[in-house]
Formats: C-alpha cells, structure tokens, sequence
C-alpha cells in the first residue's frame, strides 16, 4: 500500500536551517511528483510547490521563493524540504503530497511540525 | 494569486444536506475542471474526496458529491453524520503548474 512518512517534529532557534523528509513506498517514486503543504496553527493550508520526481526540477509558490528548497534521493525514494533562516512565522505543519495527475493529491504524510522559537 | 474563497463556517444537522461553495477566477476555478476537494479531521493529514470537480476516489462514500459552475464550485455532503465534522478545503489548478487552496471550511454537525 501507498506510504508517505515524514521525519519527526523539529523545534529550531530563528535563523537555523530544517530538513523535513518524506519516505515513499508502495508505488514507483518516479512516477509521481511530490508536493508539499503548509499549515500555520490554526490556519488553512498553503501550496508551497512541487518537485518532478524524474528530474529532480523544483517549481515554488510565490512566497516559498529564496529559503525553500526541495530536493529528492531517489536511491531511497525519499523528498526533502530545507528551510533556511529559520523565522517564527515558518513555526507550521509541513506536509508531503504525492501528485495523482498534476491537479489533486491522493496520498499524504502525516506532517511534520517544525516549531521556530526566538 | 489569492486563496480561493469558502465560507468560513456551516452547519447541519444529521441527515441533512448542506453544500460548502468555492468561489474564484477565470484563470483557475472557472478555467480548468481540476477542483478538488479535501477533508480534514483535528490533528489529521487531509484526505481526498473530489477530484476533477466531481470524480471521488475509491473508498470516498456516495454521499459526497461535488460540481462546478462558473467560477464557483461546491462540495455536497447528504446525509450528514457525526463524523462528518471536520474542515474541508478546496483546490483548483490555476495554470503553470500551480495550484490554490481555500481558506477551509469548518463544518459543525450539530
């Protein structure tokens, strides 16, 4: 069956960096990109953007330009999320999101909660 | 490019019908069928119900049900049950491979 699990929650001081991790089974890695997913406490989620998970080609969300970054090992068909300069407003849950047919996304992870504190 | 509109709150009680709206552009709700719809419970990773405005995934009950007209699209859900209390969102691809959320819906079973 589908899996996507993602790394454990993180707490960081403002201005250190985070990588999130998100471990596919279950399916061909490659034939599906990956998307990831923002959701403040108590707020609706946010498209940050997605990454081809044949190339390895990033594409961002206005706003998640500059100290986002995506990035793959498919020898463990795995996708990452580096944030850098670690603000407060980055404290969030982050999700991964495989990409049915690039509109909709049929399997998620369980999230990852990054919390920035000063 | 904004958030696709919702309503921030709705209400039923068992067994009614409610419908959660979408509301949003020319260049993404009302220009691709590729709406979908998502539920998610407290604490939870969200969950696909409707996809391409009105498709449901495997597994996704009859009682949801989606549609679209213009730039507004809706969710339906009948026979409303407990556990259907949770937020749903929507999303609409809005061109150059990107894609929108609305702001989230809560919805109370009361």
């Amino acid at each position: 069956q589908v899996q996507l699990v993602q790394s454990g929650s993180e707490l960081k001081k403002s201005g250190a960096s985070v990588k999130v991790s998100c471990k596919a089974s279950g399916y061909t890695f490659s034939s599906h990109a990956m998307n990831w997913v923002r959701q403040a406490p108590g707020q609706g989620l946010e498209w940050m953007g997605w990454i081809d998970t044949n190339t390895g080609n990033p594409t961002y969300a206005q706003g998640f330009r500059g100290r986002f970054v995506f990035s793959l090992d498919t020898s463990v068909s795995t996708a990452y999320l580096q944030i850098t300069s670690l603000k407060a407003e980055d404290t969030a849950v982050y999700y991964c999101a495989r990409d049915r047919s690039g509109s909709h996304f049929d399997y998620w992870g369980q999230g990852t909660l990054v919390t920035v504190s000063s | 490019q904004s958030a696709l509109t919702q309503p921030a709150s709705v209400s039923g009680s068992p067994g009614q019908s409610i419908a959660i709206s979408c509301t949003g552009t020319s260049s993404d709700v009302g220009a691709y069928n590729y709406v979908s719809w998502y539920q998610q419970h407290p604490g939870k990773a969200p969950k696909l119900l409707i996809f391409d405005v009105s498709n449901r995934p495997s597994g996704v009950s009859d009682r949801f049900s989606g549609s679209k007209s213009g730039n507004t699209a809706s969710l339906t859900i009948s026979g409303l049950q407990a556990e259907d209390e949770a937020d749903y969102y929507c999303s609409s691809y809005a061109s150059s491979n990107t894609l929108l959320f609305g702001g989230g819906t809560k919805l109370t079973v009361l």
